[in-house]
């Protein structure tokens, strides 16, 4: 089955940018959708189709799909922006959801 | 306003069948392309998609997990129902639903509910 693949961890200084990772085979045939989940808290849909932001999500929070890379970049990096993300995936192929590992990205 | 709220039993002990419910509202289950999944989340884990119901009847399941689960749907209660059998101390986890208007993705979810399998 396909596997998306995730650095476990990213630490960055308030105010400088985070640039999370996720990778997978042909990834870029596929359209990556991003989660935000702080602790204790149902997850929040912050990218989907590589590089849409739902309504109510900054604009600091933007998603690019090289075809090689997927990446979910934060601008301007704040203390509330500290959580677990996740990248996400439908795989037509076997007809399924699949999610990354999981990044927790900490504030320094 | 879209809502989803899970619920079911927070303890259930090893080899026995676990059913939860997701209540929903601000949104119907006849709505062409609406679907509704369960995703879980063990204790410092990471989430594992489970299952997904559409609006027109079809499932999909976690293919390791498939002889395990079903899913079924409940319009006129509004509720989407998750069976898990034979449980085990490895499925200990947050179970949550979420909304999906079909484009791949989980736009709303709920806010989980915790589920401990042990004797």
């Amino acid at each position: 089955s396909y596997v998306l693949t995730q650095p476990p961890s990213l630490s960055v200084a308030p105010g400088q940018t985070a640039r999370i990772s996720c990778g997978g085979n042909d990834i870029g045939s596929y359209s990556v959708h991003w989660y935000q989940q702080k602790p204790g808290q149902a997850p929040v849909l912050v990218v989907f189709d590589n590089n849409r932001r739902p309504s109510g999500i900054p604009k600091r929070f933007s998603g690019t799909n090289s075809g090689v890379t997927v990446t979910l970049t934060i601008s301007r990096v704040e203390a509330g922006d500290e959580a677990d993300y996740y990248c996400q995936v439908w795989d037509s192929g076997g007809d399924h959801v699949v999610f990354g590992g999981g990044t927790k990205l900490t504030v320094l | 306003q879209i809502t989803l709220r899970e619920s079911g039993p927070p303890l259930v002990r090893p080899t026995q069948t676990l059913t939860l419910t997701c209540s929903i509202s601000g949104f119907s289950l006849r709505s062409s392309g609406v679907g509704v999944g369960w995703v879980r989340q063990p204790p410092g884990g990471a989430l594992e998609w489970l299952a997904l119901i559409y609006w027109d009847e079809t499932k999909r399941y976690r293919p390791p997990l498939q002889s395990r689960l079903s899913i079924s749907k409940d319009t006129s209660r509004n509720q989407v129902v998750l069976t898990m059998t034979n449980m085990a101390a490895a499925d200990t986890a947050t179970y949550s639903c979420a909304h999906t208007t079909g484009d791949g993705y989980f736009d709303l979810w709920g806010r989980g509910t915790l589920v401990t399998v042990s004797a």
